[in-house]
């Protein structure tokens, strides 16, 4: 069946280190993955997308990697501020017909310190 | 200006009630859904609307009714309330396809006593 998931459900960090999240998918017909960040009492806001034929691409701080071969999805943050402390989500986006439909992880925490 | 807004944000109501949550976008998406988010953060779709029309339907018992009176606004109408349906219920939007940015609304936190 379709899954998202997760390694590592929480995640410290220095502030000014580099921040890495992992997410391992299991439908290998998905084509579009995305990566949410969601802060105490708000909703999932976009942070990067990235499509099956790409393998890398890079936001403001953020980059995300995707191997396919594998099976597995990274969000990596540079220079990690508090700000950056939240959830972090990968999806897949798994619709049929076209049609939008995404499969959430677990989510990781990260929680940066001074 | 909020591109996803829902109301209530909070909600405490007792077993048995029927209670509705409102939602609508101003990104003239053709898209709308209702997630779940539950105690443990995770996040599942519920329902999703095309211009009006009932498009996913995740085998959500019929309790829950949403709405759509049209395509900027996609209601959630929850009869019969029961313990398990305390969560917090996130509408959010996109254009018509795939591979497009879905946005999602501050939540409605809804707690079943």
């Amino acid at each position: 069946g379709e899954s998202v998931g997760l390694h590592l459900p929480t995640l410290s960090v220095q502030e000014g280190d580099n921040s890495i999240i992992n997410c391992a998918y299991s439908n290998s017909a998905s084509d579009y993955f995305i990566w949410y960040k969601q802060e105490s009492g708000k909703g999932p806001q976009f942070i990067i997308d990235i499509r099956s034929n790409m393998d890398k691409r890079q936001g403001q701080r953020v980059t995300v990697l995707l191997n396919k071969t594998v099976k597995h999805l990274s969000l990596q943050i540079a220079a990690t501020q508090p700000g950056d402390s939240a959830v972090y989500f990968c999806a897949e986006n798994s619709g049929a017909g076209g049609y939008n439909k995404l499969i959430f992880g677990a989510g990781t925490r990260l929680a940066v310190h001074p | 200006d909020t591109a996803v807004s829902q109301t209530p944000k909070y909600l405490v109501t007792q077993m048995g009630n029927d209670k509705s949550i409102k939602c609508e976008q101003n990104l003239g998406h053709d898209t709308m859904y209702w997630y779940k988010q539950d105690s443990k953060k995770f996040l599942k779709i519920m329902f999703s609307y095309n211009n009006k029309e009932l498009i996913i339907n995740e085998t959500v018992p019929n309790r829950f009714s949403p709405k759509s009176p049209d395509k900027a606004h996609l209601n959630l109408h929850i009869n019969s309330l029961e313990l398990g349906d305390s969560a917090v219920y996130f509408c959010a939007s996109s254009q018509i396809y795939g591979e497009s940015t879905i946005y999602f609304g501050e939540g409605s936190w809804l707690t079943v006593v």
